[in-house]
């Protein structure tokens, strides 16, 4: 049971290169989330997936794509990359049944650099 | 939309003090209230939460507490041990429908750092 696996690990990119960021998880998870961490602002939220074949923007959402390509897979694609778009980027899935299950899991984490 | 103000930034302790951390936050219709630990170059982990049914919620040496009307929410530590040394979040959620459902909005963070 690995949980909620990321890849890759790291990245450079150069401004307007594009790029995808995979995540899947062996939970049978119901939701996913893509959040982006920066220093002194927390975890923000960039889009997220009640359930397969849902997706709903969230906080942070301008610059990014996403694909729940099915119940255990969640990508983020950036199609034209901007530094400002630097970052560490989680992504994480929860059970989220009503009244119950609401730990959201984390991965690993990709650290994205764009020079 | 939610928003979590976290308090302190950053906090020293000396082993065996406690720490407390405090969390406010706007959405009255927030009622699930997680705490998450991460540390140096590690994923977040949950470590406790707390419903908008419950006032205080206690595991081992970490408890969880909640004041509605104020809407705020604070973490303690007692005892603390330099392992407990990490990055700590506060989020707020909504568990049962609205439009915030299984949506997270996490505080800014804080470090603490437990001197041996």
């Amino acid at each position: 049971n690995a949980g909620v696996t990321q890849t890759p690990k790291f990245q450079v990119l150069k401004t307007g290169q594009s790029m995808t960021l995979q995540c899947a998880q062996d939970m049978n998870h119901n939701s996913m989330y893509w959040y982006r961490q920066d220093p002194g602002m927390g975890l923000r939220l960039i889009y997220y997936s009640a359930s397969e074949g849902t997706t709903d923007k969230g906080e942070v959402p301008n610059g990014y794509n996403v694909s729940r390509l099915n119940k255990r897979e969640f990508s983020l694609r950036l199609e034209s990359a901007a530094p400002s778009q630097t970052s560490v980027y989680f992504c994480a899935s929860s059970a989220w049944r009503e009244f119950s299950d609401y730990e959201q899991y984390f991965g690993p984490g990709t650290r994205l650099t764009v020079t | 939309g939610e928003n979590v103000e976290q308090h302190p930034s950053t906090l020293s302790v000396q082993e065996g003090d406690s720490a407390v951390i405090k969390c406010t936050y706007s959405d009255s219709a927030s009622n699930y209230f997680p705490w998450y630990k991460q540390e140096l170059g590690k994923r977040p982990q949950l470590i406790i939460d707390i419903r908008s049914n419950v006032g205080e919620k206690k595991d081992q040496r970490i408890a969880v507490t909640l004041n509605k009307t104020a809407k705020h929410f604070s973490l303690h530590i007692t005892e603390t041990q330099p392992e407990d040394s990490a990055v700590y979040f506060c989020a707020a959620s909504t568990y049962a429908g609205g439009t915030s459902y299984g949506k997270l909005t996490f505080g800014q963070g804080t470090i603490l750092t437990v001197h041996p």
